[in-house]
């Protein structure tokens, strides 16, 4: 079984600040990772993906995260905060194969402030 | 042109009532899901559909009913709605190998 955990439910930074949304998983197999944006009573946004290949990946809005496999993480990075980075990120994770359902973590709601 | 679309947007109605949501993606996958996020944001799969088979069914009550007339279409029924059925709900689409899903804009359930 899989299983995905968030650490930290709130996060504030300051406006410029580093951003670090932290994501550790546990899967029998070798996982496909997600982290999904979701702005206020919208849907979900991809922002990057790790499924083969190098482990530092980048996505949109300036953001990165890196597999890490020995430590079982999949942290989220971006350098510089900015306010409309404010939203709920979700970790997910699923595996290869037909119709792999994603697990998500319990999502980290970002506020930036001036 | 919208990838995954969801109608409709805003649902409000009374316990006990029949309602139905509809998905329909423009992608091409052959893959779909329904994933019902709470009020505390968790996000589960409800179900999935691969080329118009039922693929995942994870411990649902009876009284939803997902039906995918062809594969890009994947509706939601749901009968006697309960008051915990209060809820936002995804639709997602991916390609077979499930790589990389795509999620509509979500409805917005509220049973009063």
């Amino acid at each position: 079984a899989q299983s995905v955990t968030q650490l930290g439910s709130h996060v504030s930074v300051s406006e410029g600040a580093l951003v670090l949304l932290r994501c550790n998983y546990s899967s029998s197999v070798p996982p496909y990772l997600f982290w999904y944006v979701q702005y206020p009573n919208q849907g979900l946004q991809l922002l990057l993906k790790y499924t083969t290949g190098a482990t530092l990946v980048k996505g949109i809005n300036g953001f990165e995260a890196e597999f890490k496999k020995s430590e079982t993480s999949f942290h989220l990075t971006k350098p510089s905060a900015h306010m409309s980075d404010a939203a709920e990120y979700f970790c997910a994770v699923s595996y290869t194969g037909t119709a792999s359902k994603l697990t998500f973590g319990t999502g980290t709601r970002l506020q930036v402030t001036l | 042109d919208t990838a995954v679309s969801q109608t409709p947007k805003y649902l409000v109605t009374q316990m006990g009532n029949d309602k139905s949501i509809k998905c329909e993606q423009n992608l091409g996958h052959d893959t779909m899901y329904w994933y019902k996020q709470d009020s505390k944001k968790f996000l589960k799969i409800m179900f999935s559909y691969n080329n118009k088979e039922l693929i995942i069914n994870e411990t649902v009550p009876n009284r939803f009913s997902p039906k995918s007339p062809d594969k890009a279409h994947l509706n939601l029924h749901i009968n006697s709605l309960e008051l915990g059925d209060s809820a936002v709900y995804f639709c997602a689409s991916s390609r077979a190998d499930g790589e990389t899903q795509y999620f509509g804009p979500g409805t917005r359930l509220l049973v009063l």
